[in-house]
């Protein structure tokens, strides 16, 4: 089945610590996502890539990193530098269209910070 | 700053009747128009998508779409306790750096058996 997998489900990290969440897709979409949500609130968007080697940064793309080496694949790092990392991030792929086509999403990682 | 606006509720309906579910958006580039359903704990599952204005059926859903007035609305029929979620409009700009989606906070509806 086609999908996009996001990996682990839950997560917990030391405060300072970097941490890597993975995010693979057989999809065959050009274009990937990576979103955070905290409670109550709405999608906000970290980074994007339209293209292998190519990502943009979204609207609090600070603190984080990514890299798109390969188009299945799109791990984002939240660095120490995130001031207040715990939250549920969503990663999601489209097509690379004319912007008709909505977003997949992964199951998403739940990341706990103390 | 694109802005995606939803009350965040909470929406209460009795089991059978119709729920409406508001959305307006700042940006007039904005092409598309989705609404996600997001049950607590889960991640957003798509209902509808739109683009073009009027109305847009499918099934128990109707999505509504005015450009004019930059609002896009959800229509559930026949409500059932299983529709018990929270509700994200979503618009699709696109840009010379690609497609991005902005979301609104979400509407919780509680359908009351």
């Amino acid at each position: 089945d086609g999908g996009i997998t996001q990996s682990p489900k839950y997560l917990f990290r030391k405060e300072g610590q970097n941490v890597t969440l993975s995010c693979e897709q057989n999809l065959n979409h050009d274009a990937m996502y990576w979103y955070r949500q905290d409670p109550g609130q709405g999608l906000r968007l970290i980074y994007y890539s339209q293209i292998v080697n190519d990502f943009q940064k979204g609207d609090i793309a600070e603190g984080y990193s990514v890299s798109r080496e390969k188009k299945e694949s799109f791990p984002l790092t939240v660095t120490s530098a995130q001031k207040n990392p715990t939250a549920f991030y969503l990663c999601a792929s489209t097509p690379s269209d004319d912007g008709g086509s909505p977003l997949h999403f992964g199951n998403g990682t739940r990341l706990t910070v103390t | 700053q694109k802005e995606v606006e939803q009350n965040s509720g909470p929406l209460s309906v009795p089991e059978g009747a119709i729920a409406s579910l508001n959305c307006t958006y700042s940006d007039r580039g904005s092409q598309s128009f989705f609404w996600y359903r997001q049950y607590s704990g889960k991640s957003p599952e798509l209902i509808m998508f739109i683009y073009s204005n009027g109305d847009k059926e499918d099934g128990r859903f109707t999505a509504q779409l005015n450009k004019a007035s930059q609002y896009v609305s959800l229509l559930i029929r026949d409500s059932q306790p299983s529709d018990s979620a929270t509700y994200l409009c979503a618009v699709n700009i696109l840009s010379n750096t690609g497609n991005q989606f902005y979301f609104g906070t979400g509407t919780s509806l509680t359908v009351i058996p």
